[in-house]
This record gives structure tokens, C-alpha cells and sequence, in this order.
């Protein structure tokens, strides 16, 4: 599975956009971009995937560049509930083979 | 509706006792997959079953550990002879196909004392 690289923390003002990047450049044809977020004492929690085209849900939009090198996850109007660790995620999907490795992540704060 | 359920919640053990994890996953969800999370730590894979295929066991640490399902359902992760280093919290996940989203649990604390 190709490796992600994150910044290991970021802070944004609640109720501003939080835009978190992902690079992924050694990721494959047949692979997706996953995003999760671990809120402390907590399993993490599924945000939104995408393999070529952006996405977007009721949690969050996921932008994927051309060349599908690099992703940027974004929270619209972050929240304080919204501070976790986010992970961003390459793998492949559809076979038995399928697992997701984590990463270190990125540690988001939303200040007041 | 039901998530992902693990328990115990919690787990104190002495070194060298074994000790068994329970996850129940998601109804109709044949993945399922062990994960653990060291302090401050990102989620280390363990093992993962797909329906009724072998499972997949690359991230097993050493022979002490071993997890099986039992009707495509539940699973148990099994450590034994447990050592300090043990101690992390084991997340399960469930996910209704191959790259359909992991649903996880909140995870078993261990603590080998």
C-alpha cells in the first residue's frame, strides 16, 4: 500500500474552514483515499473516501488533485467537536487483500 | 442501531495470564478486522477475516497472539502468556464489503501489570 505523508498538527478558529492535506504521491491507479478521525478514548470514525473525482457529504468535502498526488480534506465550519486526530489513508479496495494501515495523522485543534 | 460492541471495556491482567477480547460487529458485515493503538500511538493492523476466506494474519506480533470467527460473526482475540508490552487498546472493526467503511468499536483497554 502506497504511504501518506500529514502534518502532525494544525489549528483552526471554530467556524472557519479547516483544510487538512494529504500527500500521497506514490499511490496506485486502483487505490482510494480514505479519511478517518479518532476523537480521544474513541474508535475512529469514517469521514469520507474518494478514489479520482471529489466528494463531498454531510461531514466534509474531499478534494483530490489531477495527478491524484495529493488530497486536501476539508471541514467547513469546524467545530469544537470536531478536534480529533485525522487520518488520511491509500488503499486499495474490492479484494481479499483489503486492510487499511494507519498512519501518525494529523492532530487537529478547533480553538473557541 | 447496534455499532460495533467490544468488551470487556476494560482488562487488568497479571504477566503471564491470557486473556480473550470479544468483538460483536455489525450485523451482515463479512469483514472484520483487530487493530491495536499503544499510547500515543497510530493504529497498529493485526488481523483481518473476509467472509470465508483465510484470514489475513501478516500483523500478528509473535505466535502468542491468534483470533478466530466463529460463524462469519464474532470474533476473539486471544493473547496468551501476556507481557507488559501487551498492553494497548484492541479496536475491532466491521465492514460490509471490501472497501466499503470500517465501522469501529471503542476498543478494549488492556493493562498487563
Amino acid at each position: 500500500d502506497a504511504k501518506t505523508t500529514q502534518p502532525t498538527s494544525m489549528d483552526c478558529a471554530e467556524g472557519r474552514a479547516a483544510n487538512l492535506p494529504c500527500n500521497h504521491s506514490t499511490i496506485s491507479g486502483n487505490e482510494y483515499v480514505y479519511w478517518y478521525r479518532q476523537i480521544h478514548s474513541q474508535g475512529p470514525q469514517y469521514i469520507i473516501h474518494g478514489l479520482k473525482n471529489n466528494e463531498t457529504n454531510e461531514m466534509a468535502s474531499l478534494i483530490i488533485t489531477e495527478d491524484r498526488k495529493s488530497s486536501t480534506l476539508i471541514l467547513p465550519h469546524a467545530t469544537l467537536r470536531d478536534t480529533a486526530v485525522y487520518y488520511c489513508i491509500v488503499s486499495r479496495g474490492g479484494d481479499s487483500s483489503y486492510k487499511l494501515i494507519f498512519g501518525s495523522g494529523t492532530r487537529l485543534l478547533v480553538r473557541p | 442501531g447496534a455499532g460495533v460492541s467490544q468488551s470487556p471495556s476494560n482488562k487488568v491482567t497479571e504477566k503471564g495470564k491470557d486473556v480473550e477480547l470479544r468483538c460483536d460487529p455489525i450485523s451482515g458485515h463479512t469483514a472484520l478486522y483487530w487493530y491495536r493503538q499503544s499510547l500515543g500511538q497510530g493504529l497498529e493492523f493485526l488481523i483481518y477475516f473476509q467472509g470465508n476466506s483465510a484470514p489475513d494474519k501478516s500483523g500478528l506480533p509473535s505466535d502468542r497472539f491468534s483470533a478466530e470467527r466463529t460463524g462469519g460473526s464474532v470474533s476473539t482475540l486471544t493473547i496468551q502468556r501476556t507481557q507488559q508490552e501487551d498492553s494497548a487498546v484492541y479496536l475491532c472493526a466491521s465492514s460490509a464489503l471490501g472497501n466499503s467503511p470500517l465501522h469501529f468499536g471503542n476498543g478494549t483497554r488492556l493493562t498487563v501489570t
